[in-house]
């Protein structure tokens, strides 16, 4: 069963590119992995999804290595309103849904 | 299109009780999955269901139950309520029956204490 971690809090500036690491060594071979963000009193809101390489969206871009025991969350030119706490998320087998520790990330001015 | 709603918001109980909480996932959306998030444990899955079968169970003892109707609406049931229930109890749903890269789309959950 996968097991995830990621740092426990994060600072940046804005406009700086912030990145996030989520560790799943034990990752399946048809994981997939998500990244979630989420604000106070909110559920989890949808980032990105990969499975391998790099994949990019209008918002954020997810590099997996090809180990695949690691996935990074970039996030370009951060501002205040990106202040939150976010999730990696792996699909382990049998549809057992793990979720990283999160990562509080504030963003100063 | 609507999104995920989680009926009631705030939920305060005393221990021994049930508590049935209610999820409405997006139109069309045939999985729901239930998690529970404490400050101590964090995000942690509970169940999930798929055209009214549970398709998988998380770590979670039998006093934690759900159920989906035919309108893929779902239920959590808990019965016998413990202190260490207290949490928020968020709903996600999902468009795919592959649940392994469907995103899932949450509700903003409801805030059960237990006193």
């Amino acid at each position: 069963l996968a097991k995830t971690t990621q740092p426990i809090s994060m600072d940046s500036y804005e406009g700086q590119e912030v990145n996030i690491t989520c560790s799943h060594n034990n990752i399946a071979t048809n994981d997939y992995i998500t990244w979630y963000q989420q604000f106070p009193s909110q559920g989890p809101r949808f980032i990105i999804q990969g499975y391998k390489t790099k994949v990019t969206n209008e918002v954020a871009s997810l590099f997996i290595p090809a180990d695949r025991k690691s996935s990074t969350l970039s996030l370009p030119r951060v501002s205040l309103s990106d202040t939150a706490v976010y999730y990696c998320l792996v699909v382990g087998g049998t549809y057992k849904y793990i979720f990283g520790t999160g990562t509080r990330l504030k963003v100063l001015a | 299109k609507a999104g995920v709603t989680q009926t009631p918001r705030y939920l305060i109980k005393t221990r021994g009780q049930q508590v049935t909480l209610s999820c409405s996932p997006i139109s069309g959306h045939r999985s729901v999955s239930w998690y529970q998030q404490t400050p101590g444990q964090g995000l942690q899955f509970l169940f999930e269901y798929f055209s009214e079968t549970q398709r998988n169970k998380g770590n979670f003892p039998g006093r934690f139950s759900g159920r989906q109707f035919s309108n893929s609406r779902s239920e959590m049931n808990v019965s016998t309520l413990e202190l260490g229930d207290s949490a928020l109890y968020l709903c996600a749903s999902s468009s795919g029956q592959s649940s392994y890269n469907s995103p899932l789309h949450f509700g903003n959950g409801t805030r059960l204490t237990v006193t």
